[in-house]
């Protein structure tokens, strides 16, 4: 399977705790995002790298979260101090660019966080 | 705010009709948008696209209809089929990341 890929699918952690998720993409794709998605809602963009260099940040992303692509391949997104408002679907996208022309994202099954 | 928006939240339609599923977007900096598709559980699968300097991309049973004065777009599916049930997601792009309507869930019949 060459999709992209996420890790765990499923967390249920406590108030306060720290969680990290891992996001594996096409390989061949110099783009990831990350995405949140809320109930009743459509994604809501967070932040992306291409290659390992973060480029943009929402004002969604507070100072709880970090991503990281370390080599410019899988990406981590840590959340730090979990608060129920946290619970949501997180999911991650690639793509390819080149020459400046765009691409279609492709998207991972996502992780279900839900914080108690 | 939300810069786009799907305006009907449910769709019902008798297999082998045709599905028509609307979108209005307010940032005319967007020259690019795509349907996705999202089954419970599952990740957007990516449907179709379509570039602000066409109005019209068909693949297959599907097509996407751009109105750029209106800033409006369209998804027509034809035939519908019962494996098309499931949440349909329009998104804009202006460079690099996507913003997403709140989806149009998709009933089809037998």
């Amino acid at each position: 399977d060459t999709g992209v890929s996420q890790d765990p699918r499923h967390k249920i952690t406590k108030r306060g705790q720290n969680v990290t998720f891992r996001c594996d993409p096409i390989s061949e794709h110099n783009r990831l995002y990350w995405y949140r998605q809320t109930l009743g809602q459509g994604p809501e963009f967070l932040t992306y790298f291409q290659n390992e260099a973060q480029l943009e940040k929402s004002r969604l992303l507070s100072d709880r979260f970090s991503a990281e692509r370390p080599k410019g391949s899988f990406s981590t997104l840590e959340i730090q101090r979990t608060e129920q408002g946290d619970s949501a679907m997180y999911l991650c996208a690639s793509s390819r660019i080149r020459g400046g022309i765009y691409n279609e994202q492709f998207f991972g099954p996502g992780t279900r966080l839900t914080v108690l | 705010d939300q810069q786009v928006k799907q305006n009907s939240p449910s769709l019902s339609v008798q297999e082998g009709r045709i599905s028509i599923l609307n979108c209005d977007y307010t940032n005319s900096m967007f020259d690019y948008f795509l349907w996705y598709k999202k089954y419970p559980a599952e990740g957007p699968t990516f449907l179709i696209s379509i570039s602000s300097i066409k109005d019209k991309n068909e693949d297959g049973r599907f097509t996407v209809f751009l109105n750029k004065s209106a800033k409006h777009l369209s998804l027509h599916i034809v035939p519908s089929q019962p494996g098309d049930s499931a949440v349909y997601f329009c998104a804009a792009s202006d460079d690099y990341k996507l913003s997403f309507g709140a989806g149009t869930t998709v009933t089809v019949r037998a």
